[in-house]
């Protein structure tokens, strides 16, 4: 998705923590998602915040949105090997096209 | 346990053929979608359906139609395929267009 960017790869070692990040440019979004994606498999929701919030956490995951910036980033503490996946950011708009828009995934290596 | 179906989760046809895929869910939902998957792409919207018999065009729908005759069945229709339709097909339904989304485990075509 051209209005979500993300970088494509990301490889870390297991007990690190992992930060993907993803940038978006409509400043009407309204929730924004993390989903993953295990091999072989379709999306799963991991997470989401809503615009208003500035953090959210859940277990071992941590998303830091900068508003200003249009900035998400999904923070993983203690990555395990299972962990590895494509993890997806998405938007949502309160006006225009009523569907979600993707960016183009980060794949997540955990190092033994 | 709730879920998104596709029929075939591996599909070889030949250029210039009419390929039908299927979704079906049991969730009730209103809206249904189909993505697109692509490496370094991410997921593209074709098209998406908010009630029966309606439908609304993504940012890729060239190539492609798409059916809605029944409420927990989307089938997306490619006219004659083409290699350029290579490709990993994921469907998703939602009880609100921007908001939880549930996937089914993806359908990999290959046009030859």
């Amino acid at each position: 998705g051209e209005d979500v960017e993300q970088s494509l790869f990301l490889s870390v070692r297991e007990g690190d923590s992992s930060v993907i990040n993803c940038t978006y440019t409509d400043s009407s979004s309204t929730y924004l998602y993390w989903y993953k994606q295990e091999p072989g498999a379709g999306l799963q929701l991991l997470t989401y915040i809503f615009s208003n919030m500035d953090m959210k956490q859940d277990q071992r995951l941590t998303v830091l949105l900068n508003k200003k910036d249009k900035h998400l980033s999904l923070r993983i503490a203690d990555t395990q090997t299972g962990d590895s996946a494509i993890y997806f950011c998405a938007e949502s708009r309160d006006t225009g096209r009523r569907a979600l828009t993707f960016g183009s995934g980060t794949r997540l290596q955990v190092q033994p | 346990d709730v879920k998104v179906t596709q029929s075939s989760r591996y599909l070889v046809k030949r250029t210039g053929e009419k390929v039908f895929l299927e979704c079906v869910q049991d969730m009730d939902h209103e809206n249904m979608f189909w993505y697109r998957q692509d490496p370094g792409l991410g997921l593209r919207l074709i098209y998406f359906s908010y009630d029966v018999k309606m439908k609304e065009k993504g940012d890729i729908p060239e190539g492609y139609s798409v059916s809605r005759e029944k409420k927990e069945r989307f089938s997306l229709i490619l006219e004659s395929a083409s290699t350029n339709q290579t490709s990993m097909y994921l469907c998703a339904s939602s009880k609100q267009p921007n908001y939880g989304y549930t996937f089914g485990s993806g359908t990999r075509l290959t046009v030859v």
